[in-house]
This record gives C-alpha cells, sequence and structure tokens, in this order.
C-alpha cells in the first residue's frame, strides 16, 4: 500500500479562519480524493484532485469554500476557508494506486474549529 | 444518489464469539470494500471484492459481495479484544474510484 502523511495531524482553529491540509504520497498515484467525516458519522466525499487543473466537486461542496490543489502526481491540499464550528470534522485524504481500484487513507487530521 | 444501508450499528460481544455484519444498497456495485477504522486513525482496508459471488478470506475475517451485487457482508470468527473499532462498508460503481460508505458498525469485544 502506498504512505500518505497528512499535515497537520490536528488543529484547533479560530472561526473565520481557513486552514490548509497537505497529503503526501510516497509513490506516484492516479487519483486523490478529500473526504470529510463530522464526528461519529461515516465519510463523505468532498472531491476528486486532478492533477494540474480543478478539483471535481460532490454535491453539496464548493470551491469557494474547499478550494483544492494538486500541483503533481504525489502532493495534494485542502483548505477549509472561512471556518465556522460546524467545519469541525475528520478530513482524510485518499489515494489510488495505478492498477487498483481499491483506496488507501491517510492518518487525517482532526479539526476543531472555536 | 447511491446509498448504503449497514448493520448493526453497534455490537457489544464476548471475546471469542463470531462477528457479522452486512451492507446493502438500493443500487449495485462493481467493487464492496471493508474497512476498519481506529480511534485517531483512517480507515484501513481489509478485504476488497470485485466479483459478484465472490467469497474472500484475509485471516479470521472473511467478506462476500452478493449475488445481486447490492449487498456483502463482513464475517470476523473468534473475535480478539484488538478487534474493537468502527467497520465501514463502501462500494464503487465505476472504476473513478470514487467510494460512497455506510454508516458504520462500532464493535466492542468485551474480554
Amino acid at each position: 500500500s502506498a504512505v500518505i502523511s497528512q499535515k497537520p495531524s490536528r488543529d484547533i482553529c479560530q472561526r473565520g479562519t481557513s486552514l490548509t491540509i497537505q497529503c503526501q504520497v510516497d509513490s506516484q498515484v492516479t487519483m486523490m480524493f478529500w473526504y470529510r467525516q463530522q464526528p461519529g458519522q461515516s465519510l463523505t466525499l468532498i472531491a476528486t484532485a486532478n492533477q494540474g487543473s480543478e478539483a471535481t466537486y460532490e454535491s453539496g461542496f464548493v470551491i469557494d469554500k474547499f478550494p483544492i490543489s494538486r500541483p503533481n502526481l504525489t502532493f495534494s491540499t485542502l483548505t477549509v476557508s472561512n471556518m465556522s464550528p460546524e467545519d469541525s470534522s475528520i478530513y482524510l485524504c485518499s489515494v489510488l494506486r495505478t492498477g487498483h481500484t481499491e483506496a488507501f487513507f491517510g492518518q487525517g487530521t482532526r479539526l476543531t474549529v472555536v | 444518489g447511491q446509498q448504503l444501508n449497514q448493520s448493526p450499528q453497534s455490537m457489544f460481544i464476548q471475546e471469542g464469539e463470531d462477528v457479522s455484519m452486512n451492507c446493502t444498497s438500493s443500487s449495485i456495485f462493481n467493487t464492496w470494500l471493508w474497512y476498519k477504522q481506529d480511534p485517531g486513525e483512517g480507515p484501513v482496508l481489509l478485504i476488497a471484492l470485485y466479483k459478484a459471488g465472490e467469497l474472500t478470506s484475509n485471516g479470521r475475517l472473511t467478506a462476500q459481495f452478493g449475488i445481486t451485487r447490492k449487498d456483502s457482508f463482513l464475517n470476523i470468527s473468534a473475535s480478539i479484544p484488538s478487534d474493537v473499532g468502527i467497520y465501514f462498508c463502501a462500494g464503487q460503481y465505476t472504476n473513478a474510484g470514487k467510494s460512497t460508505f455506510g454508516d458504520g458498525t462500532t464493535l466492542t469485544v468485551k474480554p
């Protein structure tokens, strides 16, 4: 499996501010995704991070709130903008290796907005 | 969109007992995945299923891809305390890698 590093692992942020989460993979992967897991809930796909182009967002998620970058095959960032307490969640990076259909996850970023 | 119903929501069992959990969907999937999530960690892939009817084992874990392609189950035999965690099923319809997740089954194992 790919080694996926997410930074930061956790953070406490003031409402109205923004946080950028980084995801670094140790090998080239075809697909990178960002998921949100609200407290006690399941995982919900935010968007697919596309290399060198705009991310593809799922229903209910918009670029202005969750801008995503993927400058190369092994790195992506997710920004949570203008945060409110409702954004308190675990944010997870997920990757698909070439020739595989099963996704692997990073350890997640636990975000608390106060 | 596609929805997964995972049951049971939670289970409290004695060490050594067998466990069974399942997922059903309103629509078909081409791939079923089972993950385990420990507190403070991301989900870890346990078993991947690619064909209807497929039965796959990983140690004490066994999972099956339902014939209708709308359901899957996961069995854990002879449970041990480290089996504690949240188990998620996930389905994929296309090869695009996007997964739809069930709500999870929280497993507690009493020594």
